[in-house]
């Protein structure tokens, strides 16, 4: 039983547009969630998260909303820049006991230039 | 500031074997999460370390066990290893009480 789900394998995405990110999730005892970003050949780098008290979290380029009737997270970058390809996941938990991540499986984000 | 590192980069064993892979924390982070991540799925967490002992586990046989050091350095261990353990394996440390991980660059284990 996938909890948190990426339906998008892939997104392209013409530079200086927005991407949008999609992820939903199905536990509703999660109440924090983050979303990474991935290269090859390393390890997933933190962007931005959100706790479940918010509806939306700014950082610079990065925006996260959270929908939680819907149970449905987007991440939107603005501008898209074509540093910004790479895997993206989303990653939701409990703050209660163990903080473990409960991952997607992924959207490959291609930024055309 | 030094980020999480991981040691090996890349591990080759063959079915049956034991591994021992490493992991040092963030400097001021006191609790370590281990996690296997298959070719073309997310990271699945394995267990989670905190004053040298395990806070949670995820559905992981017995034959993955871990370590965490006074330093809040760690280890994963995984014995008897499957073809099926081929993956990359990433650690990530957190101090207690705060949510987000931050994840080191991982090992990459082959199996044959």
């Amino acid at each position: 039983d996938q909890q948190v789900k990426q339906n998008s394998p892939s997104l392209s995405v013409q530079e200086g547009r927005i991407s949008i990110l999609n992820c939903d999730y199905t536990n509703s005892m999660f109440d924090y969630f983050l979303w990474y970003k991935k290269y090859p050949a390393e390890g997933p780098t933190f962007l931005i998260s959100i706790s479940s008290i918010k509806d939306k979290n700014e950082d610079g380029r990065f925006t996260v909303f959270l929908n939680k009737s819907a149970k449905h997270l987007s991440l939107h970058i603005v501008p898209s820049q074509p540093g910004d390809s790479a895997v993206y996941f989303c990653a939701a938990t409990g703050t209660s006991g163990t903080y473990k991540y409960i991952f997607g499986t992924g959207t490959r984000l291609k930024v055309l230039a | 500031e030094t980020g999480v590192t991981q040691s090996p980069t890349h591990l080759i064993k063959t079915r049956g074997q034991q591994v021992t892979l490493r992991c040092s924390s963030q400097s001021g982070h006191n609790t370590v999460s281990w996690y296997q991540q298959a070719l073309g799925q997310g990271p699945q967490f394995i267990f989670q370390y905190y004053r040298e002992e395990e806070n949670g586990r995820g559905n992981f046989p017995p034959r993955f066990s871990g370590l965490q050091f006074p330093n809040y350095s760690s280890e994963l261990n995984v014995n008897a290893l499957e073809l099926d353990d081929s993956a990359l394996y990433l650690c990530a440390s957190s101090l207690r009480g705060f949510e987000t991980q931050y994840f080191g660059p991982g090992t990459r284990l082959l199996v044959l």
